[in-house]
């Protein structure tokens, strides 16, 4: 059973940093593309970012571009998303999926306010 | 920028109904993906390529389209498909989603 489990989440200043995590099971995980997706209190979804199998190569939109860090851990099955100068409107929670998000985990939320 | 715009942004259907969703890219797309998401739980992949039912969706789904133009249909309204859907596009970055059309039984 695939299973995708984010951790990290929390309350943070504007400006400040955050690091989440997503742990994957059930499948092999450095055969697949992986993303983050989120989606701010009663909104709809927005795609994050995207790590190819290897970790070389990354995607973003512009909304996150240059404050916001993919990378992923093969070893250990592992995801992560670098978070830095976070604003207001970062709060959201926020999903690991697979690949082209067959698969979602849980959610953790991230709220940014002083 | 590939902007979805899906409709209607809210609808009620009644149990047995037949429900028609759209959504219409700003540009042509190779394929729609949607996704259905229950209150306080994470969205899950429904429909993918356009047309293929994910694993235990109820084949009364069906999804449908090319271009810039796509629809999720539901041949007969059940109690348990009220829902928010969401397309979105992985053809082109950024890969968008729409706005949602959330989906009550009347």
């Amino acid at each position: 059973e695939v299973q995708l489990v984010e951790s990290g989440g929390g309350l943070v200043q504007p400006g400040r940093s955050l690091k989440l995590s997503c742990a994957a099971s059930g499948f092999t995980f450095s055969n697949y593309y992986m993303a983050w997706v989120r989606q701010a209190p009663k909104k709809g979804l927005e795609w994050v970012a995207t790590i190819s199998t290897s970790g070389s190569r990354t995607y973003y939109p512009d909304s996150v571009k240059g404050r916001f860090t993919i990378s992923r851990d093969n070893a250990k099955s592992s995801l992560y998303l670098q978070m830095n100068s976070l604003k207001s409107e970062d709060t959201a929670t926020y999903y690991c999926a697979r690949d082209t998000a067959d698969y979602w985990g849980q959610g953790v939320m991230v709220t940014v306010s002083s | 920028e590939i902007v979805l715009t899906q409709s209607p942004t809210t609808m009620a259907a009644s149990p047995g109904e037949k429900v028609t969703l759209t959504c219409r890219a700003s540009s042509s797309v190779s394929y729609m993906h949607w996704y259905q998401q229950k209150s306080g739980a994470s969205p899950k992949l429904w429909i993918y390529d356009t047309s293929n039912r994910a694993s235990g969706v109820p084949n009364r789904f069906s999804g449908s389209g090319s271009g810039t133009s796509y629809s999720l249909t539901i041949s007969s309204m059940e109690t348990e498909d009220a829902a928010t859907y969401y397309c979105q596009q992985w053809s082109s970055n950024p890969y968008t989603f729409g706005a949602g059309t959330k989906l009550e039984l009347k």
